[in-house]
């Protein structure tokens, strides 16, 4: 199974900062990673797909990149809606995988 | 609008059984492949499975802490998917989400449609 390690796992910052969360993937993974935000009591919602594409309606403040073991999920001004848990995942192969969440909270 | 509704959550002894729904509206349901993912309490997110449409034989794919336990079905001509989840396990605990993964890339799938989830509980 491939594994994807998130750092950090938690993280606090305010509003205006720039934040990175990086995933590392145990074997290469090519693109074929997603990023997923998801607030308390609720599902997640798709941000970031293919690595660095933008999913439909996600604000432009999000951006990702990265290929093959490493990956980076940039939010370039944190607003207060972004204060959630954000998980990576491979489709590179089965079992489909997700990193273990970074938790994201206002300092 | 895609709708995902799951139902059949509940309270079950361990070693029990229980049967999920999910009930989609809003697209082709026989066109897509659905899955499952769940969330234990205060915990990170799992797949657990996947059901491949008509035109891939409707084959199955599981994850290796459920295989043999649980089984995925689906009814196109009532646009539901199925989880029939047996020998259920306290760590089986979680909320279950019914996932379309219709963000499609190639042959890889992203999940951009979520239910709202169902919470199974086993407990003695």
């Amino acid at each position: 199974d491939i594994q994807l390690t998130q750092s950090p796992s938690f993280l606090s910052a305010s509003v205006g900062d720039r934040v990175t969360i990086t995933c590392r993937a145990s074997q290469g993974i090519s693109n074929y990673l997603g990023w997923y935000q998801q607030k308390p009591g609720r599902a997640p919602n798709l941000l970031i797909y293919a690595a660095s594409t933008l999913q439909t309606g996600v604000p432009s403040r999000f951006s990702g990149s990265g290929s093959g073991t490493e990956f980076i999920l940039t939010i370039s001004s944190l607003q207060p809606e972004d204060f959630a848990t954000y998980y990576c995942q491979q489709l590179n192969s089965y079992p489909i995988t997700f990193g273990q969440g970074t938790r994201l909270e206002i300092k | 609008e895609v709708q995902l509704v799951e139902s059949g959550g509940g309270l079950v002894q361990p070693g029990g059984s229980l049967r999920l729904s999910c009930a989609a509206s809003g697209f082709i349901f026989s066109d897509h492949y659905m899955d499952w993912v769940r969330q234990a309490p205060g915990k990170g997110l799992e797949w657990v499975g996947r059901s491949r449409n008509k035109a891939n034989s409707y084959t199955t794919e599981y994850a290796a802490s459920v295989k043999g336990r649980f089984t995925i079905s689906r009814d196109d001509s009532k646009n539901s998917l199925y989880m029939q989840m047996n020998s259920l396990k306290i760590e089986d605990t979680a909320v279950y989400y019914c996932v379309l993964p219709s963000r499609i890339i190639g042959i890889r799938r992203y999940f951009d449609f979520w239910g709202q989830g169902a919470l199974v509980t086993v407990s003695s």
